[in-house]
């Protein structure tokens, strides 16, 4: 199947500072891709749709200013936690759709832990 | 507004026993329903999704339109599908994203 690559895995950073987070589809065009934000022990959270090109959709209650979310490529978008803080800390996780029908599998990254100190 | 809803956040059954995870759904249309699931330290990956009406290792799910429900059986449940398992659903208006339920973890003991 196709896949998924999330980078880095695991990030350690002290609050304050930014972190990007990569997204890339290795063998498979993504027109959009998602952002999801998982809670110990809870289910995932969607933060946002990325559509290449053009500006993402934010969930409502997602601040925009702080989870910048650009997607240059067909196969690239990255999420950037500006000015993090300690809440920030969770596991974050990607997903691109190979096409545009409902009906098609959603590819996931591996996710990536945030850490703020 | 499309709302997906796992009741049991912990299902444990023993080796062989059968296995059902409850799925329901909310939304004004017709969805398309998925499970996925996550093996320990793996990460998510699509199990089945009912427009394919396909069994995958032995697990099925048949929609139910008038219950709006996408249960997730098996007859006899291995130690190794002890997993995280999600319902999701995609509508036609929802800009081709997923929601997800909240999980079931399966815990199949010998």
């Amino acid at each position: 199947g196709a896949v998924v690559s999330q980078h880095p895995s695991w990030v350690i950073c002290k609050s304050g500072t930014s972190v990007k987070i990569e997204c890339r589809s290795l063998d498979f065009q993504a027109t959009t891709m998602f952002w999801y934000r998982q809670f110990p022990k809870q289910s995932l959270m969607l933060m946002a749709t990325s559509n290449e090109g053009s500006k993402a959709t934010y969930e409502q209650g997602v601040e925009k200013d702080k989870f910048l979310i650009n997607h240059a490529s067909l196969t690239l978008s990255t999420l950037t936690v500006t000015s993090a803080h300690p809440e920030d800390s969770s596991f974050y996780i990607c997903s691109a759709r190979g096409g545009t029908g409902r009906w098609t599998e959603a590819f996931f990254g591996q996710g990536t832990r945030l850490t703020v100190v | 507004a499309q709302r997906v809803t796992q009741p049991e956040k912990l299902l444990s059954v023993f080796k062989g026993a059968p296995v059902e995870l409850k799925c329901n759904y909310s939304y004004s249309g017709s969805p398309e329903l998925f499970w996925y699931v996550q093996y320990s330290r793996q990460r998510l990956q699509l199990l089945l999704r009912h427009i394919s009406r396909e069994s995958i290792k032995g697990f099925t799910a048949d929609l139910n339109k008038g219950e709006t429900s996408f249960h997730l059986k098996k007859p006899f449940a291995q130690e190794e599908d002890s997993a995280m398992y999600y319902c999701a659903l995609s509508g036609r208006n929802a800009g081709n994203m997923l929601t997800f339920g909240g999980g079931t973890r399966l815990m199949v003991k010998p």
